[in-house]
């Protein structure tokens, strides 16, 4: 069966640190694979997608990156952390690439920003 | 993706039904209407999608009116554990993301 790793749960960071989370999806292969965030008291905001390897779409222009260095693992990266950027960061995979499947989330990780 | 209105919030008892509705007057023919739930301090859970035809599983059915223009989510017997945030979404059949909205809070109380 399919599962999905995200790491830590729960991390508190000083401002202009960096960051670094990591994604893992196993059981599958070739997934697309998506990063969430939400701030508190806020909706879920799409951050990124990668549909592969290398591949990776921005949704929102912001302190973030992402990477897909390994066909089933997605990195989000920051070099200088923000206040802002405090939320619940939330890893997600799919396995189509339209409206036939649903997504499976990770866990989160609940950043604090200080 | 076309848009959905759904209750800001919802109440209900404990083992009764829950009747959740989401309106979608500009579906498209190529849709999907996706539920998913999230319940506190967790990521967003799947719970059931269609595109014309009702459907039924584990956790939950879903009914789709015959213009495809709204939905309900049914919850046949509601538990403490069903308090979350519900989510209606429509997603294309071609590529496209999950895009969440505000939800509909349920609120069950014992």
């Amino acid at each position: 069966s399919q599962t999905i790793h995200q790491w830590p749960a729960t991390l508190v960071q000083p401002v202009g640190s960096p960051l670094s989370l990591e994604c893992t999806v196993e059981g599958t292969s070739n997934p697309n694979l998506y990063w969430y965030r939400q701030a508190a008291g806020r909706g879920l905001q799409l951050l990124f997608y990668s549909v592969g390897i290398g591949q990776i779409s921005s949704e929102v222009p912001q302190n973030l990156s992402a990477s897909r260095p390994q066909d089933r693992q997605f990195i989000l990266s920051s070099k200088k952390l923000l206040l802002s950027d405090s939320g619940f960061y939330l890893c997600a995979w799919s396995n189509d690439r339209g409206g036939t499947y649903g997504y499976t989330f990770g866990s989160g990780t609940r950043l604090t920003v200080v | 993706d076309a848009k959905t209105t759904q209750p800001n919030s919802m109440e209900s008892n404990e083992e009764e039904p829950v009747h959740l509705p989401c309106n979608h007057s500009t579906i498209s023919g190529t849709d999907y209407i996706h539920w998913y739930r999230q319940l506190p301090s967790q990521g967003p859970e799947y719970v059931i999608h269609g595109l014309t035809s009702n459907v039924n599983n584990r956790m939950a059915s879903l009914a789709i009116a015959e213009d495809r223009k709204s939905s309900t989510l049914i919850l046949h017997r509601a538990t403490l554990r069903d308090a979350a945030v519900y989510y209606c979404i429509l997603r294309n059949s071609g590529y496209s993301t999950l895009t969440f909205g505000k939800g509909t809070m349920l609120l069950v109380s014992p």
